[in-house]
Parts: C-alpha cells; sequence; structure tokens
C-alpha cells in the first residue's frame, strides 16, 4: 500500500520564478494537507484542501495557493518566489474526520531559491 | 510566546541511555498529544499519541501528559543508535483544526 508520493524529491529555483510541487495521497484518503518545514524549524501548516475546496489556510501570503483534484491528488503553488521559501514542503494526507493524529505524511520536496 | 515550545538540542547520549523530551505549551484547547520522529530527509511519522492527560507506553516509548501544566515528555528507555533522529511534538484542540508542531530537539545515540 502506497503512503504519500510527492515529486519532485528536489528542486532549485531563482528569485522571482514560480514553482508547482505535487502530492498524491495515501489510499483511501480525502483530505491533503501542506506544511513547510524551515531547517531546523517544525512543520507550519499552509493549507488544507477537501472536496477540492481550500478548508483551512495557515498564516501565509497569497503567494501561496493550491489545487485538489478529483482523484484526492494536490498541488502546491508557490509565486514570486523569496530566498526565506527555501524550505522542505511536506505533504500530509488524511481521511475526513480523523483526528491529527491519524496524518500521514509524505517524505517531502525539498525547495532551494537562490 | 510561541504556541508550542521544546527543549533546545541538540542531545547526544550513549547508547543504552534514559532519553527525555519535553515540550510546553499555552493553548489549554488542546486535547491530542502526539510525538513524531524525523529522520533526515524523510517526513515526520507517529510514534504515539494521548488524549487529554495521562500516560502511555509503547515499548521502550512512554509519553506524559500533564495538562495542568501545559507539559509534555517522552520518554525513551534503552536508547538504540536507530533512535538518532529529530523529535517532534505535535498537538491539537478536540476537531483537529488546530494542529501545531514544537521546533524538534535533535538526539543522537552513539554506540
Amino acid at each position: 500500500d502506497a503512503g504519500v508520493t510527492q515529486s519532485p524529491t528536489h528542486l532549485i529555483k531563482t528569485r522571482g520564478q514560480q514553482v508547482t510541487l505535487r502530492c498524491s495521497p495515501k489510499s483511501g484518503h480525502d483530505t491533503v494537507s501542506w506544511y513547510q518545514q524551515a531547517l531546523g524549524q517544525g512543520p507550519q501548516f499552509i493549507f488544507q484542501y477537501y472536496e477540492e475546496e481550500e478548508r483551512q489556510r495557515g498564516n501565509f501570503p497569497d503567494r501561496f495557493s493550491g489545487h485538489q483534484f478529483p482523484n484526492y491528488s494536490s498541488e502546491l503553488n508557490v509565486n514570486a518566489l523569496l530566498l526565506g521559501d527555501s524550505a522542505l514542503y511536506l505533504c500530509a494526507s488524511s481521511w475526513t474526520g480523523t483526528e491529527a493524529y491519524g496524518y500521514t505524511f509524505g517524505s517531502g520536496t525539498r525547495l532551494t531559491v537562490v | 510566546q510561541k504556541e508550542v515550545e521544546q527543549d533546545p538540542g541538540p542531545l547526544s547520549v550513549p547508547e543504552g541511555a534514559i532519553v527525555s523530551l519535553n515540550c510546553t505549551y499555552s493553548n489549554s484547547a488542546f486535547q491530542y498529544f502526539m510525538w513524531y520522529r524525523q529522520y533526515s530527509r524523510k517526513g515526520p511519522e507517529l510514534l504515539m499519541y494521548t488524549y487529554s492527560s495521562g500516560n502511555k507506553e509503547d515499548g521502550r516509548f512512554t509519553a506524559q501528559v500533564d495538562k495542568s501544566s501545559k507539559y509534555i515528555s517522552l520518554f525513551i528507555r534503552d536508547s538504540q543508535p536507530s533512535d538518532s533522529a529529530t523529535y517532534l511534538c505535535a498537538m491539537s484542540d478536540d476537531y483537529g483544526q488546530n494542529f501545531v508542531f514544537g521546533p524538534g530537539t535533535r538526539l543522537s545515540v552513539l554506540p
């Protein structure tokens, strides 16, 4: 049973560029959450998608946007990249109504902005 | 004050030692308390969770929650080199709408 799959694993972008990260949830999960984890820090909640709609959002600017597809997979888009956007981006999937301990995390996409 | 604070690391202990990892928090609405282990270049992996106050044991791991003090702990007995990782505490309210991580403690267990 495949867990959460994220692509790509690593990415290098230039300031001002745009990036798209992808996530396939664990089989049977319908909710996807995205997190940003800076070096030496804990994951910070970006937003959560359910039924193709953004259900909840953390304290991130509008440069961060997302999408969920009918097959529950999701994308995270970041526009006008800043050096401070360099981080590990984690996707977590769950079944709606599951408590937070039921989240399954992917291995993340390491984004470096130069 | 940050919502969740975790004892500063990094920690380096000899194999077989007992390790104590701790977090404090400020939001009294938190009811679920989780501990995650994160290996380098990997996502967080759930170790244990506890609901409300109390203790929970799973093999070499024991989680303790003291809601009156807003303080949680994870104890690792007979630590092994394979336990070397970053440990993240996390907590959420009853509806999972407020799910917050601590900054993590990096643990090294030396053979």
